[in-house]
């Protein structure tokens, strides 16, 4: 079985710095797949990133990146030069290797930008 | 392009109460999948589908039927709604495919309330 977890219920960052969201998680597949989407108070899902186990470069998006540690079975998401915008619920989210498409996702983090 | 569309955005049903939460999309994705959000709880997949006339159970599958007859509609039914299925549903979908193929496209999702 496959499990996310995300330790920190709630982040406070001021706006223009840097921020860490943390994501660690555990499957027995070798091949898999981890996500973040964002989930503003509108309650759209957004995604904004995606690492492959096989990817030997960590992920970037513009602002995002994704600080992907294998062997700490660690996926954390950072985002540069927080905007009051990047107010939101996050959540890191994996999918099985072979067939299975299916996501399993953390709890979320609620993160909250201050001016 | 409408991408992925539920039906209806809100619902009030009493227990007992039986419905069907709708889902479309005119991506021709051959994988969508039903996920419920609930208060801390991160999104839970409650059933899936790989292709029309393919199902198979997620997470929480108890209490939901599912179909799938064409590509682009997977409607999600409820028996006999309980409290327990007050929750948000979102629709996904996805090409899976290599690398951001794999990446999930929800429809804004459906607020469900169950008295």
């Amino acid at each position: 079985a496959q499990k996310i977890t995300q330790t920190q219920p709630g982040m406070f960052v001021q706006e223009k710095e840097a921020v860490t969201l943390d994501c660690t998680y555990d499957t027995s597949d070798q091949s898999y797949g981890l996500f973040w989407y964002k989930q503003p108070s509108s309650g759209e899902m957004i995604f904004l990133i995606y690492q492959g186990s096989y990817d030997e470069q960590n992920a970037t998006e513009g602002r995002y990146s994704l600080n992907f540690q294998k062997a700490r079975k660690s996926a954390n998401l950072v985002i540069s030069a927080s905007q009051l915008g990047d107010s939101a619920m996050y959540f890191c989210a994996m999918r099985g290797g072979g067939s299975n498409y299916k996501l399993t996702f953390g709890k979320g983090t609620l993160l909250t930008v201050n001016p | 392009n409408a991408g992925v569309t539920q039906t209806p955005k809100f619902q009030v049903l009493k227990t007992g109460q039986s419905m069907t939460l709708q889902c479309a999309q005119d991506m021709n994705h051959e994988y969508m999948s039903w996920y419920r959000q609930d208060p801390g709880m991160g999104l839970r997949l409650i059933h899936y589908s790989v292709g029309a006339g393919i199902t198979d159970q997620g997470e929480v599958p108890n209490g939901y039927n599912v179909s799938r007859s064409t590509t682009e509609d997977f409607p999600l039914r409820l028996l006999s709604a309980a409290p327990s299925q007050t929750s948000v549903y979102f629709c996904a979908t996805n090409r899976g495919l290599r690398g951001r193929g794999y990446e999930q496209y929800f429809g804004p999702g459906t607020r469900l309330t169950v008295t």
